[in-house]
């Protein structure tokens, strides 16, 4: 089975622009989470989709934002992008969206903005 | 914001020795403790998911100990090997309103020297 593959790897964007990032899960899980790790943090939560709904939402600003498909790939955006947004960013993904699910990660996308 | 702390920040042992380290997190609404290895350059990889108080968990070489009462998990490491050099992470999962959040601790860097 194919894991979790996240698209682009590397991304290198100007203060001020967008992002959208891709993350397609392993075959039929339906739950997405996308996690942010900078230097000296530790993953910090983003947001949660299942079916195609986003169940939770982390502490970050509006400009964050995602969506998921119905074959359960999710997307993730960022707006007016901000020095302090260069990060890597993964996802995660599991079969249901429960407590006790297992989350299997994605190998990243490194985001840096100049 | 959920306080999940980790301990100790960075542990250097050589080839052979046995290690431990620390997971504290809140205990209120707790459902469950994932633990995770996170190898330079890789993904996070699942360890284990523990549930019930007193649960005991072994990979290998690996095992891991749960406190659900006063909130602790520990990871033990019998005889490190240069291979075991990762960083741990532990999350844990609180029950709610069917909402899937993982809120990680930064980590506990085991460096194994040969």
């Amino acid at each position: 089975k194919a894991g979790v593959t996240q698209t682009p790897r590397y991304l290198i964007k100007t203060r001020g622009q967008q992002v959208t990032l891709s993350c397609s899960p392993i075959s039929g899980h339906r739950s997405v989470s996308w996690y942010q790790q900078t230097p000296g943090q530790g993953l910090q939560f983003l947001f949660e989709y299942f079916s195609e709904t986003q169940r939770n939402k982390g502490n970050f600003p509006g400009r964050f934002s995602g969506r998921q498909f119905s074959n359960s790939r999710s997307e993730m955006n960022v707006s007016t992008l901000e020095l302090g947004d260069s990060a890597l960013y993964l996802c995660a993904s599991s079969l249901d969206a429960t407590e006790y699910e297992t989350q299997y990660f994605g190998p990243g996308t490194r985001l840096l903005v100049l | 914001i959920l306080n999940v702390e980790q301990s100790p920040q960075s542990l250097h042992v050589q080839e052979g020795d046995s290690t431990n380290f620390t997971c504290s997190f809140p205990s209120s609404n707790f459902y469950a403790l994932h633990w995770y290895r996170w190898e330079t350059a890789k993904s996070p990889e699942a360890l284990f998911v523990m549930t019930l108080n007193g649960d005991e968990k072994k990979k290998g070489r690996i095992s891991a100990t749960l406190n659900t009462k006063e909130g602790y998990s520990y990871l033990y490491i019998k005889g490190s090997q240069p291979e075991d050099s990762a960083t741990y992470l532990c999350a844990p999962a609180y029950s709610g309103a069917g909402s899937y959040q993982l809120t990680f601790g930064k980590g506990t860097k085991l460096s194994v020297i040969p």
